[in-house]
């Protein structure tokens, strides 16, 4: 099993802040990294794949950048809002198989008025 | 709206019996997955398919069985060899062929309890 660890476990911002945590992956034989949103009572939602080393990808005041040689991702979030609380989830696909995923235990955000 | 059904929402299994947790997508994906949530773990993988009747196992599938007649449907049973059933479990899929595109889309999850 594919070692994916996430930091930090928790984290707890004010509205308006920005915030970012990290994904590490190994770094041989890298496919895709995978991104995810799990808000409380949802369905883990898929923000972004990312393939290409020094890639980056935004989707409105979430942003996420790749390192693929020192197996690393951050996730960033420009002026957290309170909807921005949720689980972030990432993922790397086991060797050999690029669609069965290993999953990190995540990093919770909360984000207070 | 293409999706990911997942039933019952909740779950209870008396000690020894067998039961099978439904998830129906329509999303015309090839490939589906069963993971598994424990309080402070991972996602855990429990069987994945990526093709009408072929399977393979995940990491936890002992305790566990899977079928894949249809594209659109991946049920998991708990079979009462399963020493620790109690957790949540989530049913998902993804297209194979994308790589960049390729990501996961959920269903909403069955939480089992075992009484």
């Amino acid at each position: 099993i594919l070692n994916v660890e996430q930091s930090p476990q928790s984290l707890h911002v004010q509205e308006g802040d920005s915030t970012n945590f990290t994904c590490s992956f190994p770094s041989s034989n890298f496919y895709a990294l995978h991104w995810y949103r799990w808000e409380t009572a949802k369905s883990p939602e898929a923000l972004f794949v990312m393939t290409l080393n020094g890639d980056e990808k935004k989707k409105g005041r979430i942003s996420a950048t790749l390192n693929t040689k020192e197996g690393y991702s951050y996730l960033y979030i420009k002026g957290s809002q309170p909807e921005d609380s949720a689980t972030y989830l990432c993922a790397f696909p086991v060797t050999g198989t690029a669609s069965k995923l290993t999953f990190g235990t995540g990093t919770r955000l909360q984000v207070t008025l | 709206d293409g999706g990911i059904t997942q039933s019952p929402k909740y779950l209870f299994r008396k000690e020894g019996q067998n039961v099978t947790l439904s998830c129906e997508q329509n999303l015309n994906h090839d490939a589906m997955y069963w993971y598994r949530q424990d309080p402070g773990q991972g996602l855990r993988l429990i069987y994945y398919s990526q093709i009408v009747n072929d399977f393979q196992k995940g990491d936890i599938a002992e305790g566990y069985s899977v079928s894949r007649e249809k594209k659109e449907s991946f049920p998991l049973t708990v079979t009462s060899a399963q020493k620790n059933p109690t957790a949540f479990y989530l049913c998902a899929s993804s297209t194979l062929w994308d790589r960049d595109n390729y990501g996961y889309t959920f269903g909403s999850g069955t939480r089992l309890t075992v009484v």
